[in-house]
């Protein structure tokens, strides 16, 4: 069935660091992408996506990138903040599903 | 910016109790979604409603749970008899069309004890 895989954690990195969590999938068909952040204490918040393949989703200086051909959709930033520690889930979801399928979740500290 | 509400936040009950989980959907949306997320896993689809019926439902939404849009507003989820392993944190999502996005709730806290 279809499914995602995201490295696993915690990731630990000073703040300025460079971030990348890797994040592929597997889907019978053309999904939408997702990054998905949970701050801590709080629900799941829509970070960025892309519904088809090449495009670019960016909020808040993350980038994610759609990449058929290898079937990633790995998450970056150029500089990370202390404020950017959350658990980070990578998702997708198919038209023909109501569900969105999650990742496991990569938790990301930064020290300052 | 309008958002998905639930209520409570955090719930504690004993085991073999019926509890029930509330959500407020965004207004315009049509779609309305129950995930969970035990401690330290993946959030799992639990179920979908829309035009007051299940649409779809996962191997894990049982007979013990049933959804309710009892009014125009809430989106409930009860679950009839709780065991241990309910324990989780229950998020709402609602969209306005299947193929949109899907934005979530801050989440219910279900400790059973």
């Amino acid at each position: 069935g279809d499914s995602v895989t995201q490295m696993e954690g915690p990731v630990t990195l000073s703040e300025e660091a460079f971030l990348t969590i890797n994040c592929t999938y597997t889907a019978t068909g053309y999904p939408s992408l997702f990054w998905y952040v949970q701050y801590p204490g709080e629900g799941l918040q829509l970070l960025l996506k892309a519904t088809k393949a090449d495009d670019k989703g960016s909020n808040k200086g993350f980038e994610a990138t759609y990449r058929k051909e290898t079937t990633s959709f790995h998450l970056e930033k150029g500089s990370v903040q202390v404020s950017d520690s959350a658990v980070y889930f990578c998702a997708l979801h198919m038209n023909r599903d109501d569900k969105i399928i999650f990742g496991k979740g990569t938790r990301l500290h930064i020290l300052p | 910016e309008p958002e998905v509400t639930q209520t409570p936040s955090h719930q504690v009950t004993q085991m073999g109790q019926e509890v029930i989980l509330r959500c407020v959907p965004i207004s315009n949306h049509l779609y309305f979604y129950w995930y969970r997320q035990i401690l330290g896993q993946k959030v799992e689809f639990l179920v979908s409603f829309y035009n007051n019926e299940i649409s779809e439902k996962s191997e894990i939404f049982d007979d013990q749970f049933s959804v309710e849009r009892p009014d125009g507003s809430n989106f409930t989820l009860k679950i009839r008899s709780t065991k241990l392993e309910d324990s989780a944190m229950y998020f709402c999502a609602s969209t306005r069309r299947v193929t949109d996005t899907q934005y979530f709730g801050p989440g219910t806290r279900l400790t059973v004890l």
